[in-house]
């Protein structure tokens, strides 16, 4: 079955920029009709949908994050990627990465990658 | 604050059924999907398309919905389901899926 799994630093300076990448296993990133998604959250609070990507490139990102959001995809590594530039501290959080799927009455998060703590500080 | 709204925490006796709400008026247009989460692991989907079980998860979880409320109902609550639940929608927009605060559920 499909396993997602993040990557990347763990501690992020101020002012700088948060590169994650999710890594999927037990299938192709390409096959089927997902979309790849990255969600985020603070240490005792809820989820935070950051954005999306669908394997031909096309994005849709959470309007309160938009300014400072990129996520790419690179089919041929079977990852997609996600970029937070300008980051504070109240960027830091578990992000996790997961495959979307729906129709249209709704959409779902399924499976989900075992999130990666990234903490801003200086 | 979220356009979806879940109480911040429920109760329920071992073996009982206890039903956790979300509200916003997306879910008027839009079906719900639930998401377990125990502590220190990455939320699970229990319920998709208003009341789908992925494979699984028990038919205890059921789900739910009437007007500007959707619903995951555990029939016959157990230990092992205390957890924070998530419900998932869309924003007003239609276009930008959103959480729910989240419930914490406890078995008593």
């Amino acid at each position: 079955q499909v396993q997602l799994q993040e990557s990347g630093p763990g501690l992020v300076k101020p002012s700088q920029a948060l590169s994650l990448t999710c890594t999927v296993s037990g299938g192709s990133i390409s096959s089927g009709s997902h979309f790849w998604s990255w969600i985020r959250q603070p240490a005792g609070k809820g989820l935070e949908w950051i954005g999306r990507i669908y394997t031909s490139g096309s994005t849709k990102y959470n309007p309160s994050l938009k300014s400072r959001v990129t996520i790419s995809v690179d089919t041929s590594k079977n990852q997609f990627s996600l970029n937070l530039s300008s980051v504070t501290a109240a960027d830091t959080a578990v992000y996790y990465c997961a495959r979307e799927d729906g129709d249209f009455f709704g959409n779902w998060f399924d499976p989900w990658g075992q999130g990666t703590l990234v903490t801003v500080s200086s | 604050s979220s356009e979806l709204t879940q109480d911040p925490a429920v109760s329920v006796a071992l073996g009982q059924t206890v039903r956790i709400t979300c509200q916003g008026d997306s879910l008027r247009n839009y079906y719900a999907s639930w998401y377990q989460q125990k502590p220190g692991q990455a939320p699970v989907l229990v319920i998709y398309d208003k009341n789908n079980r992925p494979s699984g998860i028990p038919d205890r979880f059921s789900g739910s919905s009437s007007g500007n409320t959707a619903s995951l109902t555990i029939t016959g609550a157990q230990a092992e389901d205390e957890a924070d639940y998530y419900c998932n929608s869309r924003d007003s927009s239609g276009h930008h899926p959103v959480f729910g605060g989240g419930t914490k559920l406890t078995v008593l």
